[in-house]
């Protein structure tokens, strides 16, 4: 049990476009999501809190409005990297915990490069 | 100073060898501490959590020393399987929110 899956799993594009990456818990109901930003030989820096049916919470140094983050159901929550450019490119990894519980369970990650 | 620091490593091994891996945190008022694991270009996987007696798990022994605000983790009889990169991670007081060391890499050599 306990499976985070996140889609895609890498993705090239160009710069100024838009990039959508969702994180799906794929057997529990998820009251809290997480996004975080993994730079190479770097470690992972938290991006923002996301509750369901809540406005997420960022970081401090982290945009809002360029790191868009929605989470709508219990089981979905994604992050939409808007005009992305190419120090955006990174490896985001999504986690997510169910209620009661304060393990955090990730998922796969997402590569993504912006040429 | 950072929130959470650990060896800089790289860690080069032999087979068999047993290592250790130290870290410091910067909250005193932290409450929770595990070591996860990452694979090259995957993500962390939880290893163990550490407690403030100290806790083993098979070949691998975490400690806890609130006072020095110090954790540390012990590989026995290192396997190939091994190499990886450790993070030490910590979780704030009431929160669920991690804060994840750099990581230390290491190579277990045939």
């Amino acid at each position: 049990g306990a499976v985070v899956s996140q889609h895609p799993s890498w993705v090239i594009c160009k710069s100024g476009t838009s990039v959508k990456i969702e994180c799906r818990s794929l057997d529990f109901q998820a009251t809290t999501m997480f996004w975080y930003r993994q730079f190479p030989k770097q470690s992972l820096m938290l991006m923002a809190t996301s509750n369901e049916g809540s406005k997420a919470t960022y970081e401090q140094g982290v945009e809002k409005d360029k790191f868009l983050i929605n989470h709508a159901s219990l089981t979905l929550s994604t992050l939409t990297v808007t005009s992305a450019h190419p120090e955006d490119s990174s490896f985001y990894i999504c986690s997510a915990i169910a209620g009661g519980r304060d393990e955090q369970f990730f998922g796969p990650g997402t590569r993504l490069t912006v040429l | 100073r950072k929130e959470v620091e650990q060896d800089p490593g790289p860690f080069n091994v032999p087979e068999g060898a047993t290592v250790a891996f130290n870290c410091t945190y910067s909250n005193s008022a932290s409450q929770s501490f595990f070591w996860y694991r990452q694979d090259c270009r995957k993500e962390p996987k939880l290893l163990m959590s550490v407690y403030s007696s100290g806790n083993e798990d098979g070949r691998f022994t975490a400690q806890l020393n609130r006072a020095s605000q110090y954790i540390s983790l012990l590989i026995r009889d290192s396997k190939l399987s091994d190499s990886a990169t450790y993070l030490c991670v910590v979780n704030g007081a009431g929160s669920y929110q991690l804060t994840f060391g750099k990581g230390t890499k290491l190579s277990v050599i045939p």
